[in-house]
């Protein structure tokens, strides 16, 4: 089975500082999808960017972008001119191959950003 | 914009209790799931469903049920509420497309007394 790690519970950044925030994850597969979510303190889950393993490229969306290692199985976000509200938590999560698969989650990181 | 709607955003039940939760999607995705978040562990999966009636064990499925009678429709059944069912329980829906995300509602926390 699939694991994923976020060995950090808790992160502050300054506002326009950068920040990375780690995942690392356990397969045997090698074809699988990543992804980061933020949940913000009004709970709603949102997509901040994901990644396919087969591409080398790493994905970027405006100020987020990913270090995506394949052969050390990890999945780092940054975050850069970070901004207030980018305060929340974030989880990274893992996908197997397959149109019925499941999403497995990592235990989450709290972001501040002090002003 | 696809949307996933939790039928409550908070809900307080007895010990005992036969508890639904209901999770609604308009895009008619085929995947529908469930997970229970708690602090220091993150999300974990309750069940899902990929077809109308078809349902699979997730990783905690102890204590749970669920029903698919509609595709837009998956439903969470606490037989008999306990409180260490109290928790935050996410709903979310993705399409069958193996590259697509997964679309949450924006849960309901329920508290257990």
């Amino acid at each position: 089975a699939q694991t994923v790690t976020q060995s950090q519970p808790e992160m502050s950044v300054q506002e326009a500082e950068t920040v990375t925030l780690s995942c690392t994850y356990d397969t045997s597969e090698s074809d699988y999808y990543l992804f980061w979510y933020k949940q913000p303190p009004s709970r709603q889950m949102i997509l901040v960017i994901r990644q396919e393993a087969y591409k080398q490229q790493n994905a970027t969306e405006n100020r987020f972008s990913v270090n995506f290692q394949k052969a050390a199985k990890s999945f780092s976000l940054k975050i850069s001119d970070s901004q207030l509200g980018d305060a929340a938590m974030y989880f990274c999560a893992y996908k197997s191959p397959g149109a019925n698969s499941k999403l497995t989650f990592g235990k989450g990181i709290t972001l501040s950003v002090r002003p | 914009d696809v949307k996933v709607t939790q039928s409550s955003r908070y809900l307080v039940k007895r010990t005992g209790e036969k508890v639904f939760l209901e999770c609604v999607q308009d895009m008619d995705h085929e995947n529908m799931f469930w997970y229970r978040q708690d602090p220091g562990l993150g999300l974990r999966l309750i069940y899902f469903s990929y077809d109308v009636k078809m349902k699979e064990k997730g990783d905690i499925p102890e204590g749970y049920s669920v029903s698919r009678e509609k595709k837009e429709r998956f439903s969470l059944i606490l037989e008999s509420a306990s409180t260490n069912q109290t928790s935050m329980y996410l709903c979310a829906s993705r399409p069958q497309l193996m590259n697509t995300e997964a679309f949450f509602g924006q849960g309901t926390r329920l508290t257990v007394v």
